[in-house]
């Protein structure tokens, strides 16, 4: 177990809905990031917040935003869902502390835009 | 553009065999190269990590290589074992500022082991 959980497990949007994602991460994880991995693919990285602000973001239009929470969680939305957007999004926070590269990722929230 | 991919899709080995998984980089400037294991319905797990003044790291049953010459980076993994199975994704992180850097992940070399 890695601490981080993320909710929920899965989830059906309609095309041009909004979704929000939520990811629980550890104590002491200062950063937290949000990846998108479609099938078959690698995790593509969308954007890393710390001390809960955007610091990082990848290749991503701005309909993609997040928050991240004094409590250490963290969400992800997505407005205007667009079928592409079906995908596993992955969570991934990282402890403290120099040199520290391990990141640790909860177990997705699969989402599916039909 | 920078990317990390890896040379095979697919690795089928023996149980009790040894299995090397490969991966190129283009990056030279990354900080670190880490190699992740993602088992089936699972988000990716940490399995060890290479400083890039570093050539060679060992942890428990897997050895990391790192040629910075012809920028490639390898994963080891001794006496394999069919637990190890899974999709296992090589990427180097790079930095921002005081955070922890980001991600930046190949496809992806499926182990399957054969008991």
């Amino acid at each position: 177990e890695t601490g981080v959980t993320q909710s929920p497990t899965h989830l059906i949007k309609t095309r041009g809905q909004q979704v929000t994602l939520r990811c629980s991460s550890q104590s002491g994880h200062n950063t937290v990031s949000w990846y998108q991995q479609a099938l078959g693919q690698g995790p593509q990285f969308i954007f890393q917040y710390y001390r809960e602000e955007e610091n990082g973001r990848g290749n991503f239009p701005p309909r993609f935003s997040g928050l991240q929470f004094p409590n250490y969680s963290s969400e992800l939305n997505v407005n205007a869902l667009e079928l592409d957007d079906s995908a596993l999004y992955l969570c991934a926070s990282t402890p403290l502390g120099p040199g520290r590269t391990e990141a640790f990722f909860g177990q997705g929230t699969r989402l599916t835009v039909v | 553009g920078e990317s990390v991919g890896l040379h095979l899709p697919t690795l089928s080995v023996q149980e009790g065999d040894n299995s090397i998984i490969n991966c190129a980089y283009s990056n030279s400037a990354s900080d670190y190269f880490i190699w992740y294991k993602q088992e089936s319905g699972k988000g990716p797990q940490f399995i060890i990590d290479i400083r890039s003044n570093m050539d060679k790291r060992q942890g428990q049953r897997v050895t990391v290589l790192l040629n910075k010459t012809v920028k490639h980076l390898s994963l080891q993994i001794a006496a394999t074992q069919p637990g190890d199975s899974a999709v296992y994704f090589c990427a180097d992180k790079r930095g921002y500022g005081g955070s922890q850097g980001n991600l930046i992940f190949g496809k992806g070399t499926k182990l399957s082991v054969k008991p």
